[in-house]
């Protein structure tokens, strides 16, 4: 069966340093991969999704970047975070090209930033 | 360009009680549809989906949804409810075309609070 993996669960970071999640699936191949914010009152708000190795869309234009090295990895970074990058992020995979098919979470990783 | 409107933020309810969360989307195209339920510092996990045919879907935990094309609704409904439902329930819609990045669009959430 497939699974997915976040880590790290929680990080208390100071303004101004970089960040780097990460995100693994096992289980099925060239999976679509997502990254989302979840704020608070403010619904889950997609970052990034990656529907192959090295090919990353943005959905809206931030202080964060993605990387997808392999076919089943994908990471989230920053080079020096902001007060607003504090959040839930929430990294997902769904089944290649098609549209009706559920996206499937990873447990999260809680960001706050100080 | 799809939406998608929760339209309580909170919904207080006794145990053992019905409940209905509402969902309403837009949309000019076909759509699929989804319901997840998120629990305390956790991701979100599949309730259920609509795709096609029957209008009425059952999902896990014992919740059921109902297609409304006309209404462009798709609400979900627990005859009775448990303590552990209490939770946030998103609702989200997939754009029906072929060659899809299977984006969704979720609404912005409803916390529902089941007290004894």
């Amino acid at each position: 069966s497939q699974t997915i993996h976040q880590w790290p669960a929680t990080l208390v970071q100071p303004v101004g340093s970089p960040l780097s999640l990460e995100c693994t699936v096992e289980g099925t191949s060239n999976p679509n991969l997502y990254w989302y914010r979840q704020a608070a009152g403010r619904g889950l708000q997609l970052l990034f999704y990656s529907v192959g190795i090295g090919q990353i869309s943005s959905e809206v234009p931030q202080n964060l970047s993605a990387s997808r090295p392999q076919d089943r990895q994908f990471i989230l970074s920053s080079k020096k975070l902001l007060l607003s990058d504090s959040g839930f992020y929430l990294c997902a995979w769904s089944v290649t090209r098609s549209s009706n098919q559920p996206q499937h979470f990873g447990d999260g990783t809680r960001l706050s930033i100080l | 360009a799809q939406s998608v409107t929760q339209l309580d933020s909170q919904v207080p309810v006794f145990e053992e009680a019905p409940v209905e969360l509402r969902c309403n989307y837009s949309s000019s195209v076909s759509v699929y549809l989804f319901w997840y339920v998120q629990y305390p510092n956790q991701g979100l996990q599949l309730l259920l989906k609509y795709l096609s045919g029957s209008t009425l879907v059952k999902g896990i935990n014992g919740f059921e949804a109902e297609f409304n094309k006309s209404q462009t609704s798709f609400h979900l409904r627990k005859p009775s409810v448990h303590i552990s439902d209490t939770a946030e329930y998103f609702c989200a819609v997939s754009r029906n075309y072929g060659g899809s990045q299977g984006n969704l669009i979720f609404g912005k959430g409803t916390k529902l609070s089941v007290k004894p």
